[in-house]
């Protein structure tokens, strides 16, 4: 089945570091592909998505590029601010179906925490 | 612009307890769904619905029922709480259809079964 693989963390920047979280996935179709975070205490927000191949996404300096031909959608930004520490999602789905089916119901990786030191 | 609203934001069982995880959206969308948070699981779905009357399985569905009358409403109900389903509860809801599928989520149940 359909599945999401990202970098184990913690990872521990500095502030002003580049972060490079790695995310590739396994899909039938052509699947959308979703970054979302979490900061302490509260839900997940959608940060960026790509709906197809070559597609970037971007958003609050963060970008991301659905790569077909290596199954992956990296999330990178050029230099971090401590406010940017949060847990960050990799996630995958299909078309949310008009009746029925699971295709649009999002498979999550298991989550990179960042934490950004002064 | 309440978006996606939980309650209760925290919750303390005892093994056997019954109880219900509220979940209500005033955008209009037909796509809601259950996910429960584990460390170093991520989220895993439990239910969905892609419409009033309409609901099915996710991934962890066992110990937990679901129902959708209402378009706003998709409470979570546990029967028997059990130490296992500790974890944290995220209801997220989307349009249905091409392009329509970001989805929003409220700001999770934190629940403890002893």
């Amino acid at each position: 089945g359909d599945s999401v693989t990202q970098m184990e963390g913690p990872v521990t920047l500095s502030e002003e570091a580049f972060l490079t979280i790695n995310c590739t996935y396994t899909a039938t179709g052509y699947p959308s592909l979703f970054w979302y975070v979490q900061y302490p205490g509260e839900g997940l927000q959608l940060l960026l998505k790509a709906t197809k191949a070559d597609d970037k996404g971007s958003n609050k300096g963060f970008e991301a590029t659905y790569r077909k031909e290596t199954t992956s959608f990296h999330l990178e930004k050029g230099s971090v601010q401590v406010s940017d520490s949060a847990v960050y999602f990799c996630a995958l789905s299909g078309r949310v179906p008009l009746s029925g089916g699971s295709q649009g119901n999002l498979i999550f990786g298991k989550g990179t925490k960042l934490s950004v030191k002064p | 612009n309440a978006g996606v609203t939980q309650t209760p934001k925290f919750q303390v069982l005892k093994t056997g307890q019954s109880m219900t995880l509220q979940c209500a959206q005033d955008m209009n969308h037909e796509y809601m769904s259950w996910y429960r948070q584990d460390p170093g699981m991520g989220l895993r779905l439990i239910h969905y619905s892609v419409g009033a009357g309409i609901t099915d399985q996710g991934e962890v569905p066992n110990g937990y029922n679901v129902s959708r009358s209402t378009t706003e409403d998709f409470p979570l109900r546990l029967l028997s709480a059990a130490p296992s389903q500790t974890s944290v509860y995220f209801c997220a809801s989307s349009q249905t259809g091409t392009g329509k599928n970001i989805q929003y989520f409220g700001a999770g149940t934190r629940l403890s079964v002893l």
